[in-house]
């Protein structure tokens, strides 16, 4: 199946940072998504970005499908940036699927 | 307009009971999936229930089960707990046809075995 991993683990951060996020997929994939995980352990969709460059605010993210990896950039990093960022992509074959793989996250601390 | 709710949000069981999840889907969404996530790893896919049938199954043994009914509603339950099956369980809806671009994810369940 296919794999997800990304980079770094873990970051620390002091407020007014900026900071770029990596995800790596081992197979070609139609669509990947970027998710923040609250304190509370709810994930919020951020971008669906399966392939070029998107800006939201502070946030952006670009995927080179053809390379196979996806980045999500973090400008200006604010305390309420912390928690855990992931990418997933959907997972198998064909439109029948409607599973995310998620990947490992990264665990960002912003400090005041 | 309400997001997806998951009911309880933290459950301490024993090891070989029996537990049961609520999850109430966001307003208008049909399809209902449910996702294991460890302690610092990223959720993994269990099932997704659609028109009250299991529609697709990750690599979770038959002890996880589920159900979905006619308002959309959906309940994990899993048997003979295990110590490995402590995790987050998170609930996400969406509408069949929007695929996983549509999902909203509640805050999840808290389960800890001990």
């Amino acid at each position: 199946g296919i794999q997800v991993e990304q980079s770094p683990p873990d970051l620390i951060l002091q407020e007014g940072a900026n900071s770029t996020l990596r995800c790596n997929f081992s197979d070609s994939v139609n669509n990947l998504q970027w998710f923040h995980q609250n304190p509370w352990g709810q994930l919020i969709n951020l971008f669906y970005i399966p392939s070029g460059t998107k800006q939201n605010g502070r946030l952006s993210a670009t995927t080179v499908a053809t390379e196979r990896y996806s980045l999500l950039y973090i400008s200006s990093s604010q305390t309420t940036d912390s928690g855990v960022y992931f990418c997933a992509v959907r997972g198998g074959q064909g439109g029948a699927t409607n599973k995310l793989i998620f990947g490992t996250g990264t665990l960002l601390a912003v400090q005041p | 307009d309400a997001g997806v709710t998951q009911s309880p949000t933290h459950l301490i069981k024993t090891r070989g009971q029996q537990v049961t999840l609520r999850c109430s889907p966001k307003s208008g969404h049909d399809t209902v999936s449910w996702y294991q996530q460890a302690l610092g790893q990223g959720p993994q896919f269990i099932f997704q229930y659609y028109e009250e049938e299991e529609r697709q199954r990750g690599n979770f043994p038959d002890r996880f089960s589920g159900h979905q009914f006619p308002n959309y509603s959906s309940e994990l339950n899993v048997n003979a707990l295990l110590l490995g099956d402590s995790a987050l369980y998170l609930c996400a809806s969406s509408l069949l046809g929007q695929g996983v671009r549509g999902y909203t994810f509640g805050s999840g369940t808290r389960l800890t075995v001990v």
